[in-house]
């Protein structure tokens, strides 16, 4: 089974920072890497899915590349919305997929 | 606008058995473009996949919980259900269903229920 690893596990930045999270996949999966924004209290949210499309009404801020076993999502001029918890996810061999433990981005 | 929502009991004692449905609205659970899943968060962890299910019938159980996990479908009613046997506290947490599509670049989690809290304890 393919196992991802995300990186760093938390975050701290300002409002109009940059950041950068990382996803590492076991095995080589493609572009079949998706990543979620989750909010507590609230159903996760696609943001980017096959590595680097943007998901419909998703802020232009967030972008995701990547191929084979190393990804990542950037979040540009962050807002105050941003900070929430990201999660990578594989399903390279759907309909079994597997997530990423999370990144908790929070405001420094 | 396709919606899910999912029922059951949000207390479950330890040892039997954890149901949820998962109830469709704005669009047929028997579209042969999508599966549909479960997803759940334990407190203070990440996210974890439960299984998926088809609405022919067929199901993928994650390797972890297959020996515990039933997932059914009711196309008559529109919903899918889940049951996880055998529940200790380890299994409390938020869960989720979902809908994914069944090939690999369609596969992410593009709508989601707003989830449930089942704690179990006795």
């Amino acid at each position: 089974d393919v196992q991802l690893t995300q990186s760093p596990s938390s975050l701290s930045a300002s409002l109009g920072d940059t950041v950068t999270i990382t996803c590492r996949a076991s095995q080589t999966i493609g572009t079949f890497l998706n990543w979620y924004q989750h909010k507590p209290g609230k159903a996760p949210r696609v943001l980017i899915y096959s590595a680097s499309k943007l998901q419909s009404g998703v802020p232009s801020r967030f972008s995701g590349d990547g191929f084979g076993t190393e990804f990542t999502l950037t979040i540009s001029n962050l807002q105050p919305e941003d900070f929430a918890t990201y999660y990578c996810q594989e399903t390279y061999s759907v309909p079994r997929c597997t997530f990423g433990q999370g990144t908790n981005l929070e405001i420094k | 606008q396709l919606q899910l929502q999912e029922s059951g009991p949000g207390l479950v004692k330890p040892s039997e058995t954890l149901s949820l449905t998962c109830t469709v609205s704005g669009g047929s659970i028997s579209n042969n473009l999508y599966y549909w899943g479960w997803i759940r968060q334990p407190p203070g962890k990440g996210l974890e996949y439960i299984g998926s299910i088809y609405y022919r019938g067929t199901t993928y159980y994650n390797p972890s919980l297959r020996s515990r996990v039933t997932m059914s479908v009711d196309t008559s009613k529109n919903e899918f259900s889940l049951k996880l046997s055998s529940v200790t506290a380890a299994d409390t947490g938020v869960y989720y269903c979902a809908r994914h599509g069944i090939s690999a670049a369609e596969g992410y989690l593009h709508s989601w229920g707003q989830g449930t809290l089942v704690s179990v304890s006795a």
